[in-house]
């Protein structure tokens, strides 16, 4: 099956930097890459994705990047903002009748300090 | 809508006692999952449904049972707890995939701990 591996485990910024999250894949069958948040006491909840016939997706200071051939997917914080601290995990679903299943990253714990 | 809904929030349970985590959504979705969530490891897939009437295993099936009577709700059974079970669990739902939406949405997600 698809194993997804998600580093770093932690990550602690100030406010205003960048942050970078990297996960990578197994399965070349995979097609579909969400980014999921999750705030305290919470579930996640889907803050972008990206479909394996696309490069890059930005949504206002998100971004996320593939690389098929690598078989990696980055998420891209820019201007970093305190909200912004959560724990984030990556997934990957592969292609075909996979019922929608999603096989997730361990999960960074973003901190951004103001 | 209030979307994915989970009952009970927390629960505390003695080794060998059974509890049922109810899972409920109105957003007429055709999938639903349950999910446990352990510290490093991420989420892991435990069951899954794609319909009502439906039911499959998934990565950790082991000690777990789901029943989906109806479309909206979907149960997750716990016959004989253990210490190992003790775990966040999240249930989630989403489009089937004729809809070309894969986006799953998550409940807030049930506290048990199994002493």
């Amino acid at each position: 099956g698809e194993n997804v591996e998600q580093h770093p485990s932690t990550l602690s910024v100030q406010e205003g930097d960048s942050a970078v999250i990297k996960c990578t894949y197994s399965d070349s069958a995979s097609n579909y890459f969400p980014w999921y948040k999750q705030e305290l006491g919470k579930g996640p909840q889907l803050i972008i994705d990206i479909r394996s016939n696309v490069g890059e997706k930005k949504d206002q200071r998100i971004a996320v990047t593939l690389n098929k051939t690598a078989k990696h997917f980055s998420l891209h914080i820019t201007e970093t903002q305190p909200e912004d601290s959560a724990v984030y995990f990556c997934a990957a679903k592969l292609g075909g009748t996979s019922y929608g299943k999603l096989t997730f990253g361990q999960g960074t714990i973003l901190t951004v300090h103001p | 809508n209030a979307g994915v809904t989970q009952t009970p929030k927390f629960r505390v349970l003695k080794t060998g006692q059974s509890m049922t985590l109810l899972c409920a959504q109105d957003m007429n979705h055709e999938y639903m999952y349950w999910y446990r969530q352990d510290p490093g490891m991420g989420l892991r897939l435990i069951h899954y449904s794609v319909g009502e009437g439906t039911t499959a295993k998934g990565e950790v099936p082991d000690g777990y049972n789901v029943s989906r009577l109806k479309k909206q709700n979907f149960l997750l059974g716990l016959e004989s707890a253990a210490p190992s079970q003790t775990s966040v669990y999240f249930c989630a739902s989403s489009y089937s995939e004729l809809a070309s939406w894969d986006e799953q949405f998550f409940g807030p997600g049930t506290r048990l701990t199994v002493l």
